[in-house]
């Protein structure tokens, strides 16, 4: 059983750039969130998608935006970054049952976005 | 979800019981409380979670208060391991999104 994995471990945009960050879920789990954690902070919940469809947003901007595919792996898009975009970017991947209840999350070990 | 109080930090000396309390006292009914844990440089790792009895798994033992405003996250015997920021979270269980704290940094001393 393979874990939750992310790419690339790091990354360093400029300013108005466009990123795209990936992340493979667990085998046999069909929900994935993104968070976002600042330095020195707890993670903050950007969004989550369950089976292909976007299901909760936190407290982000449009140009924060994702996907899921067919296989539960996800992608997440950042337009037009910001300095204060720059963060350790955190997906984690469970089991949801169509009859409601969740199992724990698992995360992947982040990508570290560094924005100019 | 309800609002989590922990102290920001806490030091333990190696092969002693670690005791990390959270406060939670606006935490309804249906709100399960959950532990996670961040090891420098990596992603949070569950722990455990509980709603109104005390656990037990593995890696710690969750104990809840009866009026369920507290709980108390026990490491029986901690190591240089467990060094480590530790978050309490409560939640309604169906849900998935966790609604991160500050959460308390253990360091595990030889």
């Amino acid at each position: 059983e393979t874990g939750v994995t992310q790419s690339p471990t790091h990354l360093i945009k400029t300013r108005g750039q466009q990123v795209t960050l990936r992340c493979s879920s667990q085998s046999g789990h069909n929900t994935v969130s993104w968070y976002q954690q600042a330095l020195g902070q707890g993670p903050q919940f950007i969004f989550q998608y369950y089976r292909e469809e976007e299901n909760g947003r936190g407290n982000f901007p449009p140009r924060f935006s994702g996907l899921q595919f067919p296989n539960y792996s996800s992608e997440l898009n950042v337009n037009a970054l910001e300095l204060d975009d720059s963060a350790l970017y955190l997906c984690a991947s469970s089991f949801s049952r169509t009859s409601g209840g969740a199992d724990e999350q698992f995360f992947g070990p982040g990508t570290r976005l560094t924005v100019l | 979800d309800a609002k989590t109080t922990q102290p920001p930090s806490m030091d333990c000396a190696e092969g002693r019981a670690a005791n990390l309390p959270c406060n939670h006292s606006t935490i309804s009914g249906n709100e399960y409380v959950y532990w996670y844990r961040q090891i420098h440089s990596q992603g949070p790792q569950y722990i455990i979670h509980g709603l109104k009895n005390n656990e037990t798994n593995e890696m710690a033992s969750l104990i809840i208060t009866e009026d369920r405003k507290s709980s108390t996250l026990i490491l029986p015997h901690a190591t240089l391991r467990d060094t480590a920021v530790y978050y309490c979270i409560v939640r309604v269980g169906a849900g998935n999104m966790l609604t991160f704290g500050g959460g308390t940094r253990l360091m595990v001393k030889p």
